[in-house]
């Protein structure tokens, strides 16, 4: 099985700017979530989509959003981007929304100039 | 506010001895613990889990150790082994609504010397 995929892997963007990011998960798995990493925070967890649904979401602002399409591939927008959302932004699947362990993608690495 | 806290960001450990990683948890809604291993460019990876049923799991090298009481888990690695360098988060699970979200710490980087 092919894991979990991301495009693009590094993307250069000016302030103010809007961004869209692509997760293909592992096939079969309906649970895609995304997370942003910075230096000394951590994963924060952004939000959870199943069956296109969004079941959780994390402290951050509206300007990040997404959504998950029926064949399970997901999306994160972030518009009026800036400096402080450069970051590794990182999707992981899991086969449904109850299990535990989730399966990560290699990353984004956005950065906001 | 950090419901799961790695208070140290880096530990550096000597071949062939024990590394011990250290995680504190303040949402007592936890029940299910992990810890993955991430290298540089590329996404974490699972590396060995614990239920709150129970206080040890071992898998090879990688024992975790649970302490509910003191809201507490460590991973202890042995022998470590250069290949073993990486940062490595702790996440804590609980059901929120009718799904399980994971919450990640901020992760101790371990540099394992030859």
């Amino acid at each position: 099985k092919a894991g979990v995929t991301q495009t693009p892997r590094y993307l250069i963007k000016t302030r103010g700017q809007q961004v869209t990011l692509s997760c293909s998960p592992i096939s079969g798995h309906r649970s895609v979530s995304w997370y942003q990493q910075t230096p000394g925070q951590g994963l924060q967890f952004l939000f959870e989509y199943f069956s296109e649904t969004q079941r959780n979401k994390g402290n951050f602002p509206g300007r990040f959003s997404g959504r998950q399409f029926s064949n399970s591939r997901s999306e994160m927008n972030v518009s009026t981007l800036e400096l402080g959302d450069s970051a590794l932004y990182l999707c992981a699947s899991r086969e449904i929304d109850l299990y535990t362990e989730a399966f990560f993608g290699q990353g984004t690495r956005l950065t906001v100039v | 506010d950090q419901q799961v806290k790695q208070n140290s960001p880096s530990l550096s450990v000597q071949e062939g001895r024990i590394s011990i990683l250290n995680c504190d948890y303040t949402n007592s809604m936890f029940d299910y613990f992990l810890w993955y291993k991430k290298y540089p460019a590329e996404g974490p990876t699972f590396l060995i889990s614990i239920s709150s049923i129970k206080d040890k799991n071992e898998d090879g090298r990688f024992t975790v150790f649970l302490n509910k009481s003191a809201k507490h888990l460590s991973l202890h690695i042995v022998p470590s082994q250069p290949g073993d360098s990486a940062v490595y988060f702790c996440a804590a699970s609980a059901l929120r609504g009718s799904a399980r979200q994971l919450t990640f710490g901020s992760g101790t980087q371990l540099t394992v010397l030859p």
